[in-house]
């Protein structure tokens, strides 16, 4: 039992540049999340997902894009890259029961971009 | 926007002692949780406390919630060195928001 995985673990992009985060979970968990993490700014949600096939926007959506085509993977991509999204992206999960919803967390992306 | 403000930002303890932290929100909530974060690693679930809960244990653990104050409180006893990390504080109801965290350093 893996739990949450994030592939991968590290990347480094230059301004411009396109690349697809992904997460992967075992746990049979409905919803999904990508959060970013900055120095002094705590986690902020990008994206959310609350089952195969639906997304919706969270505090910073704007520059990235998710899918979730299949339970267990999301995906986020960044189109085109810039030195604002320099940053470290974390995937969690959990399962839909109201007020019992704790997240299990991936290891986290570290991405530069240059 | 941050729903928790921990506070402190930082806390440096000696092994063996009682460490505080504190959370205050803004909104309204269903649940307030508690996360740790080990330097470089994902955050790790640490409780869970329901807003008609006033005081939940787990283990070390112990954590109240005063939602007429929109305020919660994490006591760790006996702190070890391991278990220096951040911990952040997450509340909400549709979706968790999170706090932007708070240091704490355990010395031998």
């Amino acid at each position: 039992n893996a739990g949450v995985t994030q592939t991968p673990k590290f990347r480094v992009l230059k301004t411009g540049q396109s690349m697809t985060l992904l997460c992967a979970q075992d746990m049979n968990h409905e919803y999904m999340y990508w959060y970013r993490q900055d120095p002094g700014m705590g986690l902020r949600l990008i994206h959310y997902s609350v089952g195969e096939g639906t997304t919706a926007k969270g505090e910073v959506p704007d520059g990235y894009n998710v899918s979730r085509l299949k339970k267990q993977n999301f995906l986020l991509g960044l189109e085109s890259a810039a030195p604002s999204q320099t940053s470290v992206y974390f995937c969690a999960s959990s399962t839909p029961d109201w007020g019992l919803r704790k997240q299990y967390f991936g290891p986290g992306t570290r991405l530069t971009v240059t | 926007s941050q729903q928790g403000e921990e506070d402190p930002q930082a806390l440096s303890i000696q092994e063996g002692e009682n460490a505080t932290m504190n959370c205050s929100y803004k909104t309204s909530i269903n649940n307030l949780q508690w996360y740790r974060q080990n330097s470089g690693r994902g955050l790790v679930h640490l409780i869970l406390i329901r807003s008609n809960e006033r005081e939940k244990h787990s283990g070390r653990l112990r954590v109240t919630l005063d939602t007429s104050k929109k305020s919660s409180s994490l006591l760790i006893t006996a702190s070890r060195a391991a278990d220096t990390a951040s911990y952040f504080c997450a509340g909400g109801s549709e979706k968790l928001v999170f706090g932007k965290g708070m240091k704490l350093t355990v010395n031998p």
